[in-house]
Order: structure tokens, then sequence, then C-alpha cells
């Protein structure tokens, strides 16, 4: 089983501020990552497909990197809709496993 | 745009059959896709279940394995799932969602199952 390690659990980031969220993969995945939203009592949402494609309708904000076994999800100018709990997921191997979360707060 | 709805009782006793049904609308279940359950505890992480295919074809999570039974009824446009000798380690929101490309482009709202006594 592939284990995704997000880092950090918790950041508290001011509006227009950068963000940035790590997942790490315990083996290499290519670019089979994918990054989902989840707010507060709602279910998550795609935002990422493959490292780097944005999903349909997500704001431009919003990007991915990496490959390998490093990826990256970058907020730029981070609004306060903002606040919610981001998620990696790997689709390079059966069973699909997700990282642990990142929560991001609006200060 | 696809829209999934779970469905099934939110209150089971120990030992006994979680059984809820996913119903899809907006596409059909027999498009080429997966379609998948994920579940969530109270104020923890994502978890997948399992998935099928309008075929019949099945992946279980081998954590889960034993226990995990996923059907599809392509009359109705719903997929199923049923996890058996439930304990209380087993309550969580559970999820059902569309797979395409490898990731769960649309995901249902969730429905919250607790077993208790």
């Amino acid at each position: 089983e592939i284990v995704l390690t997000q880092s950090p659990d918790f950041q508290s980031v001011t509006p227009k501020e950068k963000v940035t969220i790590t997942c790490r993969a315990s083996q290499s995945i290519g670019s089979s990552l994918h990054w989902y939203q989840q707010k507060p009592d709602q279910s998550p949402k795609l935002l990422i497909k493959y490292a780097s494609q944005s999903f349909s309708g997500v704001p431009s904000r919003f990007s991915g990197s990496g490959s390998g076994t490093d990826f990256t999800l970058t907020i730029n100018s981070l609004e306060a809709e903002d606040a919610a709990t981001y998620y990696c997921h790997q689709s390079s191997s059966l069973p699909r496993t997700f990282g642990q979360g990142t929560k991001v707060e609006i200060k | 745009q696809v829209q999934l709805q779970e469905s099934g009782p939110g209150l089971l006793k120990p030992s006994g059959t979680l059984s809820l049904t996913c119903a899809v609308s907006g596409g059909s279940i027999s498009s080429s896709n997966w379609w998948s359950w994920v579940r969530q505890p109270p104020g923890k992480g994502l978890e997948w279940i399992g998935e099928i295919y309008h075929t019949g074809n099945t992946n279980y999570n081998p954590s889960l394995k034993s226990r995990v039974t996923i059907s599809v009824d392509k009359s109705k446009n719903q997929f199923s799932l049923k996890l058996s000798s439930v304990t209380a380690a087993d309550t969580a929101v559970y999820y059902c969602a569309l797979v395409a490309g490898g990731h769960f482009d649309y995901w249902g709202q969730g429905t919250l199952v607790t077993v208790s006594s």
C-alpha cells in the first residue's frame, strides 16, 4: 500500500498570503496524484488532477506541481472561502489511498 | 453534471450489516467510469472502501475486503454497499463517488452511519 504523508497538518494563514502544502508518497507514483478540498460539513471536491491539471471550475489561484514522490499544492493569494482541509490522493496503485489532510485556517 | 445521493439507515447495532445505496442522476452508471465508496470517521481522514464497474468488476480495500460487498443495479442506475459485522469503528460518514481517470470527480453529500447498541 502506498502511504501519502502531508505537511504541515495545520496552517494558520492571513488572507492574500500564499499557502504551500506538500504530499510525499512512500514510493514513486509518477503523476498519479490528485488534490481535494473539503470544507466543514461538506463532501470533498476535486481541485487538481494528475499533479498539475486544474479541474473544471476551480479558481486559478489553486495550482499543483510535482512528480515521482514529492508533490505540492499552492494557493496563491488565499481567500477567506479557502478555509478547509486539503487531501492528496494517489491512483497509481490499489488500494487507493489518501494523505492525512492539511487543515488551513484563516487568521 | 453527474449527481450522487446516498441513502440507508443511519443507526446500526454492533455485529449488524451496513447497507447503503447510491443513486446516480445526470449520467449513466454504464458509462466508462468506476463507482466508489469512501468513508470518513468523525473528525478523521478519508478511507477508500472499494469500487465497482458497470460490468460488475470490483476492487476492494484489503483492510475491509472480508466484510465488503459492492454491487450495481443498472436498471435503477444505482450501486450499493454492504459491510458486515460492524463495530463502533465503522461509525463514519459514508460517501459515494464517481471515479473518472483515477480521480474522484464527483461525490455524494455523504450519510452518517452510527454503530451503537
